[in-house]
């Protein structure tokens, strides 16, 4: 059963500060892995998208990779701002197309202007 | 791009009270729509999956009878939660992929959830 894991729980950094969340998954034969933010009572929304042939994803001042040998994920975010303050989560799809997401808990972060 | 809508977004309601919530495609046909649930502080925990003109399929740990499920149209899936008591209240939220452009390796897309409060 596939398991994913995210580190920290929470952060808590200044303004302007270039942060690396970290996601792991222990069953390697995914499809996809997708980031979401999630504000407070809010629903999901849809950051980057890797395909498990894929090594990385850019959009913005955001940057996911992923190593599916090693079942890891990272999510980079540079020079980031109070407005990024969120719970950022990791989701993983199964081998067979269309299949549910397995998330992680999340990590909380606070940008402090 | 694809949008999924969930409506309504907030219940308020006394235990006992049937309640739906609904999950619409807005721009795209979905054959297969999932449904997850947050409590406080967790992650999001697949609940369902439902499946256009079949019945759904269900987690371990997850009453059917009580959270009903119809996918009747390839735009629209409805949960229903019956006979609600204060344990159901939770976050309740519904995804869509839009398989018929570029396929399955497309980004599930969310809909905005449904806040249910069992008073």
């Amino acid at each position: 059963k596939q398991e994913v894991t995210q580190i920290p729980a929470a952060l808590s950094v200044p303004e302007g500060e270039n942060l690396v969340l970290n996601c792991s998954f222990t069953d390697s034969a995914i499809y996809n892995l997708q980031w979401f933010r999630q504000d407070p009572g809010k629903g999901l929304t849809s950051l980057l998208l890797i395909q498990s042939s894929q090594r990385e994803q850019t959009s913005g001042r955001l940057n996911a990779s992923l190593d599916k040998s090693s079942g890891r994920s990272t999510l980079y975010i540079a020079a980031s701002q109070p407005g990024d303050s969120a719970t950022y989560l990791c989701a993983v799809g199964g081998t067979s197309g269309n299949t549910p997401l397995v998330f992680g808990k999340g990590t909380r972060l606070s940008v402090i202007a | 791009g694809a949008v999924v809508s969930q409506h309504p977004s907030r219940v308020i309601c006394k235990s006992g009270t049937s309640v739906k919530i609904e999950c619409r495609s807005l721009d795209f046909q979905a054959t297969t729509m999932f449904w997850y649930r947050q409590f406080p502080k967790q992650s999001l925990m697949l609940m369902a999956t439902s499946n256009e003109g079949s019945k759904a399929t269900y987690e371990q740990g997850v009453e059917k009878d009580k959270f009903l499920i119809n996918h009747a149209s390839l735009t629209l899936s409805t949960l229903t939660v019956t006979s609600a008591h204060p344990e159901d209240s939770s976050f309740y939220i519904c995804s869509a992929r839009d398989g018929g452009t570029g396929g399955f390796g497309q980004p599930q897309h969310f809909g905005d959830g449904t806040r249910l409060s069992i008073l």
